[in-house]
């Protein structure tokens, strides 16, 4: 079964926004990852977050981890349109090598 | 240096016929996996190998057999194709299985 969930689906912005996206997972994780994809590309990782830390900064990004809410949060700051691309969160679990996607936000930065 | 390379990048085919997607991956990994993209952008594991083992087969039609020759290649083979098979297959590959993976530029497959 699906283990995430990403809102919105769809994000349309300017240049200069923050964008924010969520993720919602079902079962216990080991981490949560971020990920991006430019349209017609494969997957590009851009962070990962353990299960027993809360926040974690990278550059422009910032993920937010809540394990007692299942849910975890992308945010862009100072977005560019280079950002355009759809975005998945992936959850790694306990004891298997599983990478379970979510649905994916799709972003829209316009200039 | 491609770290995780598949081929072809597009594969167009009749239904029925068998084709084959290879990857390669030269990052020194331990586990390489098979994922399908479907045209909603779903992407669900397929397979998983650890070191040429298989150690995730998802409820895939036994038509899809992956193949490990060594630990760093991955190949899918797909017998009998069907229309909906059609969708973008990526291989990718990570270390120990629980950090970062590594996809490879994707195989749109499209079945006729």
């Amino acid at each position: 079964s699906q283990q995430g969930e990403e809102d919105p689906q769809a994000l349309s912005i300017q240049e200069g926004e923050n964008a924010t996206m969520n993720c919602s997972y079902k079962t216990s994780i080991n981490n949560l990852q971020w990920y991006r994809q430019n349209s017609g590309r494969g997957l590009v990782h851009l962070i990962l977050i353990r299960s027993n830390e809360r926040e974690k900064h990278s550059g422009r990004l910032r993920v937010t981890l809540d394990t007692s809410k299942k849910s975890s949060s992308l945010l862009i700051t100072a977005s560019r349109a280079a950002d355009t691309a759809s975005y998945f969160c992936a959850t790694g679990l306990y004891n298997t090598d599983k990478l379970i996607f979510g649905t994916g936000t799709r972003l829209q930065v316009f200039p | 240096d491609t770290a995780v390379s598949q081929t072809p990048k597009y594969l167009v085919t009749q239904m029925g016929n068998d084709k084959s997607i290879k990857c390669e991956q030269n990052l020194g990994h331990d586990t390489m996996y098979w994922y399908k993209q479907d045209s909603k952008k779903f992407l669900k594991i397929m397979f998983s190998y650890n070191n040429k083992e298989l150690i995730i087969n998802e409820t895939v039609p036994n038509r899809f057999s992956p193949k490990s020759p060594d630990k760093a290649h991955l190949n899918l083979h797909i017998n009998s194709l069907e229309l909906g098979d059609s969708a973008v297959y990526f291989c990718a590959s990570s270390q120990e299985g629980r950090t970062e993976a590594f996809f490879g530029q994707g195989t749109r497959l499209t079945v006729v």
